[in-house]
């Protein structure tokens, strides 16, 4: 079935370091999304990418959609101590409203 | 605007006793509901998935069910805990539709002992 990969699992940085976490997929996507886990929290959705090549920024983050549409990357410049948390992709899996979650990325923030 | 509710926040509960948890949804109309099971550090495993009013699909075989008595009443339930069933349980909604995003509830935690 569908599947998306997610790397690396922990990451921990000094505060100030950047931080990318990627998804990749055997197969083309239709759109990807990112949800934010706060340690204790439930996920937040971050943001949706559907366009191939697609750049969408939101303050720090940067999340790329692959011109192929199989892989994804989030990208947190000069990391906070409020960035940590776990990073999760999702892909919408075909044909239904389900979505497939990346197994996450942890990120811990040393200040 | 809409909020998702789940409740309890927290429960501990001995093997082989019954689960209810429930969820509801405020200020939207028939919307998918999802019930996901996350263990310590480890991603979302989705349980059920409904489009309706007693519409229910189960993800995976298990010892637990899910019911929709109401549009925006989602509840998961077991008939006898197994110390397995100890998790983070999270209730989602979206729109219907093809690319809506999911929103969360604050989830319960479960702890079988």
């Amino acid at each position: 079935g569908q599947q998306v990969m997610q790397i690396p699992q922990y990451q921990h940085v000094q505060e100030g370091e950047d931080f990318t976490t990627y998804c990749n997929s055997s197969t083309t996507l239709s759109n990807i999304q990112w949800y934010k886990q706060r340690p204790g929290g439930h996920p937040v959705f971050l943001i949706q990418l559907v366009k191939s090549g697609e750049v969408k920024k939101q303050k720090r983050l940067t999340f790329q959609f692959g011109e192929a549409k199989k892989n994804s990357s989030l990208h947190i410049t000069a990391t906070q101590t409020t960035d940590v948390g776990t990073y999760f992709c999702a892909i919408k899996r075909s044909n239904t409203g389900k979505l497939i979650f990346g197994q996450g990325t942890t990120l811990q923030v040393k200040p | 605007s809409q909020t998702i509710h789940q409740w309890p926040a927290t429960l501990v509960q001995p093997v082989g006793s019954p689960l209810s948890l429930e969820c509801t949804v405020e200020g939207t109309s028939n919307p998918n509901l999802y019930w996901y099971r996350q263990a310590a550090g480890r991603g979302l495993q989705l349980l059920f998935y409904s489009v309706g009013i007693g519409q229910i699909s189960s993800e995976v075989p298990q010892n637990l069910s899910a019911s929709r008595p109401q549009d925006r009443q989602f509840i998961l339930s077991s008939k006898k805990l197994l110390l397995s069933d100890s998790g983070f349980y999270l209730c989602a909604w979206s729109g219907q539709g093809g690319n809506n995003e999911q929103f969360f509830g604050p989830g319960t935690r479960l702890t079988v002992l």
